[in-house]
């Protein structure tokens, strides 16, 4: 089976630079991927690293160390838009495992 | 527009009157996959397809069944809801090869089942 582990919330000032945890355990691992969701809404790609590729969008870059189960995602010049929740997933065969999400809260 | 489209988006309903949540990708993706979302839970992956006619378990597959006879569709029936299936659930589609491709998802479908 899967498992993640991220923290629950994160606050921030806008303009900072957040970083958000995620550590792993799987049987089988190609990649840690990185989503994005407002209230409840869809949840949208923010990033992938992984065996066969890294992609990236915008503000958002990860990172990944497979040797110790663990990635971040950066969020770099916050802005109020960014207050969301954060999911990393990771993909196990065809499967993808989400984690519980974190709460980024952007203050003023 | 390349869109996943869930439907309905919400929905009210009894113990055991089955119920079909439909979702339908206009981008020609052979990968589909449902997840419902719990408070506190994650998103956890109900059922995927590779393609067509061929679909398998996710994590949470207990009480519902799915259906790939076509490639833009993929179904999932609620036999027998039970209260325990209130959730929000959400359809996604990635496209061909590698798993860098992002999930488009859906905007969600809210269930209760009373």
């Amino acid at each position: 089976g899967q498992s993640l582990e991220q923290p629950s919330e994160v606050t921030a000032v806008e303009g900072a630079i957040v970083q958000i945890n995620c550590t792993y355990q799987t049987s089988g691992f190609y990649g840690l991927s990185w989503y994005q969701q407002h209230d409840g809404g869809a949840p949208t790609f923010l990033s992938y690293n992984g065996l066969d590729g890294l992609e990236e969008t915008g503000r958002f870059s990860s990172f990944l160390s497979r040797s110790d189960s663990y990635g971040y995602l950066l969020l770099q010049e916050l802005q109020m838009k960014d207050s969301a929740s954060y999911f990393c997933a990771v993909w196990g065969d065809y499967k993808l495992s989400f984690g519980a999400g974190t709460t980024v809260t952007v203050r003023a | 527009e390349a869109q996943v489209t869930q439907n309905p988006r919400y929905l009210i309903t009894v113990t055991g009157k089955k119920l079909t949540v439909t979702c339908s990708q206009n981008m020609n993706h052979e990968y589909m996959s449902w997840y419902r979302q719990d408070p506190g839970l994650g998103l956890r992956q109900i059922y995927y397809s590779m393609n067509v006619e061929v679909t398998d378990k996710g994590d949470v597959p207990e009480g519902y069944k799915v259906s790939r006879k076509e490639k833009r569709n993929f179904p999932l029936i609620l036999e027998s809801p039970s209260p325990n299936q209130t959730s929000l659930y959400f359809c996604a589609s990635r496209g061909p090869g590698q798993r860098n491709q992002p999930q488009h998802f859906g905007d969600g479908t809210r269930l209760s089942i009373l």
